[in-house]
């Protein structure tokens, strides 16, 4: 099956710095997620990007598939960064996805 | 509007029992995912549920099952309960385009039913 690696594995961050989560996945895939797991374990939706960039606030992602990976880049990191953040693709007809590994944000003031 | 709900929202439970999940999706949703996520396993899926019909299923034996009703909530059964299905289950629904389910929408999750077997 696909494989979906995200690096780095963990992160610890001053609080206004800014990073670059990276996903790569070993397969074309037919859609790609960006989710954000808060320490309460709740997921939230940032980007369904298949290609290209979008924007979102001091959040962006960009994917090229045709290089088989995607970039988060959050910007003036605050402490509510904090949490995992995990992309996912789906790379066939049958909705089965798969998780990448996850990188852990830690955000200090 | 709501968005993907869950309950319970804990579950404790022993060794052999049975432990029954629930999921409502966004209004207008047809398609309905489960996820498992243990401890230091990451998350993985479990089973697609889109128009009343299992679509598909991950890994998982065949004592994880589950069904989807007329209005698109969907249960998810564990039968026969080891203490390694301790974890978080979370529940995640979206549109589906595409007959095939190719191109789905944005995936939609709940806020999880944390099970605990003992």
């Amino acid at each position: 099956g696909i494989q979906v690696e995200q690096s780095p594995p963990d992160l610890i961050l001053q609080e206004g710095a800014n990073s670059t989560l990276r996903c790569n996945f070993s397969d074309s895939v037919n859609n790609l997620q960006w989710f954000h797991q808060n320490p309460w374990g709740q997921l939230i939706n940032l980007f369904y990007i298949p290609s290209g960039t979008k924007q979102n606030g001091r959040l962006s992602a960009t994917t090229v598939a045709t290089e088989r990976y995607s970039l988060l880049y959050i910007s003036s990191s605050q402490t509510t960064d904090s949490g995992v953040y995990f992309c996912a693709v789906n790379s066939g007809g049958y909705q089965k996805v798969t998780f990448g590994t996850g990188t852990k944000l830690q955000v200090i003031p | 509007e709501a968005g993907v709900t869950q309950s319970p929202t804990h579950l404790i439970k022993t060794r052999g029992q049975q432990a029954t999940l629930r999921c409502s999706p966004i209004s207008g949703h047809t398609s309905v995912y489960w996820y498992q996520q243990a401890l230091g396993l990451g998350l993985q899926f479990l089973l697609w549920y889109d128009e009343g019909e299992e679509r598909n299923r991950g890994n998982f034996p065949p004592r994880f099952s589950g069904r989807q009703f007329p209005n698109y909530s969907s249960e998810l059964n564990v039968n026969a309960l080891e203490l390694e299905d301790s974890a978080l289950y979370l529940c995640a629904s979206s549109l589906v385009v595409g007959s095939t389910g190719q191109g789905t929408d944005t995936q939609y999750f709940g806020p999880g039913t944390r099970l605990t077997v003992l």
